[in-house]
C-alpha cells in the first residue's frame, strides 16, 4: 500500500534561515509519481512540483529545490533564503501508475519569522 | 474565467438538512476529486471520477453522493448533514496520462459548518 509521512508536523525558522521539509514514502511500484503542494494562510492549495520515479535528478527552481533519492524513498523540499511569504503549509503526496488517485501526506506547517 | 471553481464558498447549516457543493472547471479535464481537510488529517478522498458517470470512492465516502452528468461538473452532496461533516472541501481536477491521472490543480474550497 502506498503511503506518504511527513514527519515534521511544524516547523519554525527566521527569516533568510534556509529549510528542509522531509517527506519520506512507501509503494511497490516501480513507477510513480511525486508532488509537492503549498497551502498559504489564505487556504488554496498550490501545485508546486511533480515528479516521476526515472528522474532523480535535483530540481532547483528559485529559492526551491527537491531532492529525490530512491534509495531511502525520500523526496525533500528546500527553501533557500526564506522569506515570510513562505509560510504555509506543505504537502507532499504520492501517484502510482495506474492509480487514479493521489496520496496526500499530512502537511507539515512551516513558520518564517521575521 | 479559465480553472476551477467552487460554490458556495462558504455555508453554515443545521444538522440534518441537504447541502450540495458545486465544483466546476472549464479545462476539459478527465478527472475530478473532493476532498476534505480536517485538523490533524490532511486531505482525505472522498470521491473521484474519472470520466462524466464514472464515479468512485475515496478513503471517507459515508455520508456523501456525487454525480458526474457533464464532464465539467462534479457537485458533492451531504444527503443529511452531520456536525462530524464540518471541515473545508476541496475539488480538484486533473487530465489523463496513459499511466493515470496528472497533475491536480484545486479550487479555492469551501467551509461549510454543520450546527
Amino acid at each position: 500500500a502506498q503511503k506518504v509521512t511527513q514527519a515534521q508536523t511544524e516547523i519554525s525558522v527566521v527569516e533568510k534561515e534556509d529549510v528542509t521539509l522531509d517527506c519520506v514514502y512507501e509503494t511497490r511500484d516501480t513507477t510513480y509519481y511525486l508532488f509537492w503542494y503549498k497551502q498559504p494562510p489564505s487556504g488554496e492549495l498550490v501545485f508546486l512540483i511533480r515528479r516521476n520515479s526515472f528522474d532523480e535528478q535535483n530540481e532547483i527552481s528559485g529559492r526551491y529545490s527537491w531532492n529525490f533519492q530512491k534509495s531511502t524513498s525520500s523526496f525533500n523540499f528546500t527553501i533557500t533564503a526564506s522569506q515570510v511569504v513562505d509560510s504555509a503549509v506543505y504537502f507532499c503526496a504520492l501517484s502510482e501508475a495506474g492509480d487514479d488517485k493521489i496520496i496526500f501526506g499530512k502537511g507539515t506547517r512551516l513558520h518564517i519569522l521575521p | 474565467d479559465a480553472g476551477i471553481t467552487q460554490s458556495p464558498r462558504y455555508k453554515i447549516t443545521e444538522t440534518g438538512r441537504q447541502v450540495t457543493l458545486m465544483c466546476h472547471q472549464t479545462w476539459s479535464h478527465s478527472y475530478m476529486f473532493w476532498y476534505r481537510q480536517d485538523l490533524g488529517h490532511g486531505l482525505r478522498l472522498i470521491y473521484y471520477s474519472a470520466a462524466a458517470d464514472i464515479t468512485d470512492k475515496g478513503e471517507v465516502p459515508d455520508g456523501y453522493v456525487v454525480s458526474r452528468s457533464k464532464t465539467e461538473n462534479f457537485p458533492l452532496t451531504l444527503e443529511s448533514a452531520t456536525r462530524s461533516q464540518t471541515s473545508v472541501y476541496f475539488c480538484a481536477s486533473s487530465d489523463f496520462l496513459a499511466g493515470g491521472p496528472d497533475t491536480q490543480y484545486f479550487g479555492p474550497g469551501t467551509r461549510l459548518t454543520v450546527l
